[in-house]
This record gives structure tokens, sequence and C-alpha cells, in this order.
């Protein structure tokens, strides 16, 4: 049950684009389709803005998107605005009713 | 609309209990996997358990099992976490969520456990 591994923190200007990984192995990201991603701000809950690896909740932008290769699942948020600056996590099944969380990435509008 | 309630927290000393709590509204509550997930002041979000709907299954992760029990009252709408042996570890906001299939939809505002001597 070790950790998904993903940067610490990434930045980007307002319009651009950014990406975060998030490393697992053949045993959770590797093996199932079941990433989802959410968004935190400090004090807050988590919110849900991507499942299954590439599906978005309703009412969430499609400026969020996500993708997976191999054992590395990828979320990407386009034309970023400020109102983006938050902290993010991956998830994944990891069998035998078990789940493992990213340690978080802090995303910095600049 | 779904709303999860975690009450309960509070500070104790190492090797103490304590019982959280998590209230929730908004959705027929006996149909969905529970779960919760922890978060240490300043760090990530960690999985520490689940119950499935009508509390016949649970699972726990690693660092909990032995020593937490997660359990749910379908009549009163509430899923519980009993928390014994407390460690210093332990300290973290406690939230519940709500599952839809392997993804965490719903989630509470959180309890703080602070276990300290």
């Amino acid at each position: 049950q070790s950790a998904l591994t993903q940067p610490a923190s990434v930045s980007g200007s307002p319009g651009q684009s950014i990406t975060i990984s998030c490393t697992g192995t053949s045993s959770d990201v590797g093996s199932y389709n079941l990433v989802s991603w959410y968004q935190q701000y400090p004090g807050k809950a988590p919110k849900l803005k991507i499942y299954e690896v590439s599906k978005r909740p309703s009412g969430v932008s499609n400026r969020f998107s996500g993708s997976k290769s191999g054992n590395t699942a990828s979320l990407t948020i386009s034309g970023l605005q400020a109102e983006d600056e938050a902290d993010y996590y991956c998830s994944s099944y990891a069998g035998s009713g078990t789940w493992v969380f990213g340690g978080g990435t802090k995303l910095t509008v600049l | 609309e779904v709303q999860l309630v975690e009450s309960g927290g509070g500070l104790v000393q190492p090797g103490e209990s304590l019982r959280l709590s998590c209230a929730a509204s908004g959705f027929t509550f006996s149909s969905y996997w529970m779960h919760w997930v922890r978060q240490a002041p300043g760090k990530g979000l960690v999985w520490v358990s689940r119950i499935n709907g009508d509390g016949s299954s649970t699972n726990y992760a690693d660092s909990v099992k032995g020593r937490f029990t997660i359990s749910r009252d379908n009549a009163n709408n509430t899923l519980y976490l009993q928390m014994n042996s407390l460690r210093a570890e332990d300290t973290a906001v406690y939230y519940c969520a709500k599952v839809n299939a392997y993804h965490f939809d719903s989630w509470g505002q959180g309890t703080l456990v602070t276990v300290s001597s």
C-alpha cells in the first residue's frame, strides 16, 4: 500500500496547460482503469474532477482531462485559470478492496 | 443534495480510543459503500477503510488493521469509525466519503483527531 508518486509542485501561467503525473505500479494504476483525480483547496474537502482515468463528472469543466499509459496516469488542465490553484491528488483502486492515493501536487498559477 | 457531516474528533492521549461518526443525507445510504480517508496536517490523503451497504464486508489499510473498526447504522444513516490504541501518527483530519463504483464522489468536511500526550 505505497502511495502513488506525484510531483510535489507544478506551475503555469494563465491560459497555459499543465500536466500532473501519477505513477504507481502494475498492482494498482497499471492493473485497473480506475484512476481518479481530486482537487483540494486549503482547509476544504477534496472534490472529484476525473474518474475512471478520463471521465468527467457532471459540472466539471472540459479544461480538465485525464489519461493513462502503463503504470502512469496524468491529469491535464488546459486554459489555466487562477481558480485552478489548489492541491491535486490522484487515486487508484489497488485490488483486494483497498485504495491508494498519491502524495499530492500543489499547482501554482503564476 | 448529498451531505456528509463528520463528528467525534478531538484530542486524546496515545493508547486511548475515539469513535467518529458521519451523518449522511440526500441519498439512499444503505445502497452505497462508504469509506474513511484521512489527511495528516500538511500531508496527503490516505485511504483508511471501507464498508459495504449492509455492513457485512469491510476492508482496512494495513496501518490501521486490528485497531480501527468501521461500521454503519442504516436505520439512522450513520457511518462510524471506532479507533482504538491510538498513536501519534493517527493524528489527522478524517473524512467520510461516499463511493460511486471506484471513485469518491462526495466528501464530508472532515473532523480533526489529535493524538498527543
